[in-house]
């Protein structure tokens, strides 16, 4: 595609449900990292895709976290048991090469998932 | 941990007038790259200007320019001739120049200019 994507644009869902972001990158990046972006603050790295690697997942705030990349392309973020807490909006970036080859590659960015747990 | 400091919550400036926003890091580390980031209302995070730790010249994008001063670990940006498509939250990032790929954001500030 032109560009990265996400989906949903916004979520609003109950507390304690199950929630499932997509993101969309775009075609031929081979990295894929997640962010959570909370109100008033800055970026929080999430988690980080790179090709057929093993994901780092050291950003993940806890266990109701997790995220998958189906065939190297469309990656999806799964809330498990939403807290109010979780509420932020989720933005998803993807890259040409990863970093360690590229130092100068880009990420771009999505327009995010607006998450509001009530 | 990399820790990046944006101390400017808000900005106002006057359309075609200048603004400076400022970003401070605290590293341990020799190489890295700076970068500054515009997020409109759109959400939509885009790449405003990129500097490396490394290059003594200050990165420019036409009216897009930074002040990097790498001993006192200060990476300012500057908007000449504002326009009314400047307005936005703009974010300073950090990364390391090794194997490291996570980019560490400041808080944002937001910058609303006026006509």
């Amino acid at each position: 595609g032109a560009g990265v994507s996400q989906s949903p644009s916004n979520k609003v869902t109950e507390k304690g449900k199950d929630v499932e972001l997509r993101c969309d990158p775009i075609s031929g990046h081979t990295a894929l990292y997640w962010y959570r972006q909370s109100l008033g603050q800055g970026l929080e790295f999430l988690i980080y895709f790179q090709g057929n690697s093993a994901p780092d997942k050291s950003g993940l705030p806890s266990d109701r976290f997790s995220a998958e990349r189906t065939g190297g392309s469309v990656s999806t973020l799964t809330i498990q048991r939403t807290q109010q807490e979780d509420s932020a909006v989720y933005l998803c970036a993807s890259s040409l090469a990863p970093p360690l080859t590229a130092p100068n590659t880009e990420a771009f960015f999505g327009q995010g998932t607006r998450l509001t747990v009530v | 941990a990399q820790t990046v400091t944006q101390s400017q919550p808000e900005m106002s400036v006057q359309e075609a007038e200048t603004v400076t926003l400022s970003c401070t890091y605290d590293t341990s580390e020799n190489n890295y790259y700076l970068f500054w980031y515009k997020q409109p209302p759109s959400r939509q995070m885009i790449l405003v200007i990129r500097q490396e730790a490394y290059k003594q010249q200050n990165a420019t994008e036409n009216r897009f320019s930074v002040n990097f001063q790498k001993a006192a670990k200060s990476f300012s940006l500057k908007i000449s001739d504002s326009q009314l498509g400047d307005t936005a939250m703009y974010f300073c990032a950090f990364r390391k120049r090794s194997n490291d790929y996570k980019l560490s954001f400041g808080a944002g500030t937001t910058v609303t200019v006026r006509a």
